[in-house]
């Protein structure tokens, strides 16, 4: 079963409002989790670096007041797409990485489906 | 500026024959992965290669890196139906943040 777990996997909501997206690690614990972006039939950018009990940190591109990310506890991160527009409708995917072992397991969650009318 | 670029972009083979797909990057990178994604669905790890030289193989693909040439290959052999899928490598400079290639769209023809 999957140890990321993504919430929703798919919303669709009106333009203007704000959405949640939860990405939770199921039995380990990330100090980091990581937020991508695909748009259909492209491939996966990365939006920000989640740092539990810090500030997110953005890569080039990403508005930070409009992608607001929260990594509150060990084992989850939140995304929210403030006053979302259609341009914004998306596939968003979460990662984080297992220190256990040898510590190079990355698990993706299952992502979650934006549409924005 | 990173850059991960995979060749081809599209690829249409019939069942049976072989194919390679490659994947240049532009920065040092300790680690090289490849992830298959079918449609609508996330990411499904497929190999991870750490070292130089790495090899790994798992059924009909097999993929190889070259730290010194900035190239990773996955290998097809004997494609079926169900490898049709679009394939990603990605690079983690840092360990950690992945930066994706721009994907190949395979599809296999019976």
């Amino acid at each position: 079963g999957a140890v990321v777990s993504q919430h929703p996997s798919w919303v669709i909501c009106k333009s203007g409002t704000s959405v949640k997206i939860e990405c939770r690690s199921l039995d380990f614990q990330a100090t980091t989790m990581f937020w991508y972006r695909q748009f259909p039939k492209q491939s996966l950018m990365l939006m920000a670096t989640s740092n539990e009990g810090s500030k997110a940190t953005y890569e080039q591109g990403v508005e930070k007041d409009k992608f607001l990310i929260n990594h509150a506890s060990l084992t989850l991160s939140t995304l929210t797409v403030t006053s979302a527009h259609p341009e914004d409708s998306s596939f968003y995917i979460c990662s984080a990485r297992d220190l256990r072992g040898d510590g190079n397991t990355i698990y993706f969650g299952e992502g979650s489906w934006l549409t924005v009318v | 500026e990173l850059k991960v670029e995979q060749n081809p972009l599209f690829l249409s083979m019939q069942e049976g024959k072989n194919y390679t797909i490659y994947c240049n990057y532009s920065t040092t990178s300790d680690r090289l992965y490849w992830y298959r994604q079918d449609p609508g669905k996330s990411l499904e790890s497929l190999f991870v290669l750490l070292s130089n030289g790495a090899v790994k193989q798992e059924g009909r693909l097999m993929a190889s890196l070259d730290t010194k040439a900035r190239l990773s290959t996955l290998h097809i052999t004997a494609a079926v139906h169900d490898l049709s899928a679009t394939y990603f490598c990605a690079v983690a400079p840092t360990g950690n943040q992945f930066y994706f290639g721009t994907g190949t769209s395979l599809t296999v023809i019976p």
